[in-house]
C-alpha cells in the first residue's frame, strides 16, 4: 500500500497571505496525484489532478506542483472561503487501491 | 450538472447488515467507474471500493474485504454497497464518487452509517 503523508497537520495563515501544503508518497506515483478541499458538512471537492491541472471552476490562486513522491499545493492569496481541510490522493497503482493523506487543516491566523 | 445521491444509511447493531445505494443522474452512468469512500467522524478520507464501468472489475480496501460487496445496475443508474458483519469501526459517512481514471471529480452528499448497540 502506498502511504500518503501530509504536512503540516494544521496551518495557520492570515487572509491575503500565501499557503503552502505538502504531500509525500511512500513510493513514487509519477504525477498521479490529486488534491481535494473539504469544508465542514460538505463532500470533498476536487481541486487539482495530474499533480498540477486545476479542475473545472477552480480559481487560479490554487496551484499544484511536484512529481514522483513530493507534491505541493499552493494557495497564492488566501480568501475567507479557502479555510478548510485539504487532502491529497494518489491514484498511481493498479489495481486502483487509492490512498489519501490524513489531511491538512488550513485555519485563519 | 452531475448528481449523485446516496441513501440507505442508519443505525445498525454490530454484526448487522446494511445496503447503501447511490442514484446517479445527468451523466452516462454506464460509461464511468465508480467508488465508495468513507469518512469516520472527525477523521480523514478512506477509500473503500472500486467498480469498473461494466461491473466486471472490483477491488476493496483490506479493511472491508470479505464483508462488503460493491455492485451496480447500469439500467437503473445505480451503485450499491452491501455491508455485512458490521463493526463499530465501520461507523462513517459513506460517499459515492465518480472516477475519472483516478481523480474523483464528483461526489454525493454522503450517507451516515452508525454501528452501535
Amino acid at each position: 500500500e502506498i502511504v500518503m503523508t501530509q504536512s503540516p497537520a494544521t496551518l495557520s495563515v492570515s487572509p491575503g497571505e500565501r499557503a503552502t501544503l505538502s504531500c509525500r508518497a511512500s513510493q513514487r506515483v509519477s504525477s498521479n496525484l490529486a488534491w481535494y478541499q473539504q469544508k465542514p458538512g460538505q463532500a470533498p471537492r476536487l481541486l487539482i489532478y495530474g499533480a498540477s491541472t486545476r479542475a473545472t471552476a477552480v480559481p487560479a490562486r490554487f496551484s499544484g506542483s511536484g512529481s514522483g513522491a513530493e507534491f505541493t499545493l499552493t494557495i497564492s492569496s488566501l480568501q475567507s472561503e479557502d479555510f478548510a481541510v485539504y487532502y491529497c490522493q494518489q491514484y498511481n497503482n493498479w489495481p486502483p487501491l487509492y490512498t489519501f493523506g490524513q489531511g491538512t487543516k488550513l485555519e485563519i491566523k | 450538472e452531475v448528481q449523485l445521491v446516496e441513501s440507505g444509511g442508519g443505525l445498525v447493531q454490530p454484526g448487522g447488515s446494511l445496503r447503501l445505494s447511490c442514484a446517479a443522474s445527468r451523466f452516462t452512468f454506464s460509461s464511468y467507474e465508480m467508488n465508495w469512500v468513507r469518512q469516520a467522524p472527525g477523521k480523514g478520507l478512506e477509500w473503500v471500493s472500486y467498480i469498473s464501468s461494466s461491473g466486471n472489475t472490483i477491488y476493496y480496501a483490506d479493511s472491508v474485504k470479505g464483508r462488503f460487496t460493491i455492485s451496480r445496475d447500469n439500467a437503473r443508474n445505480s451503485l450499491y454497497l452491501q455491508m455485512n458483519s458490521l463493526r463499530a469501526e465501520d461507523t462513517a459517512i459513506y460517499y459515492c464518487a465518480r472516477d475519472s481514471s483516478g481523480p474523483l471529480a464528483y461526489w454525493g452528499q454522503g450517507t451516515l452509517v452508525t454501528v452501535s448497540s
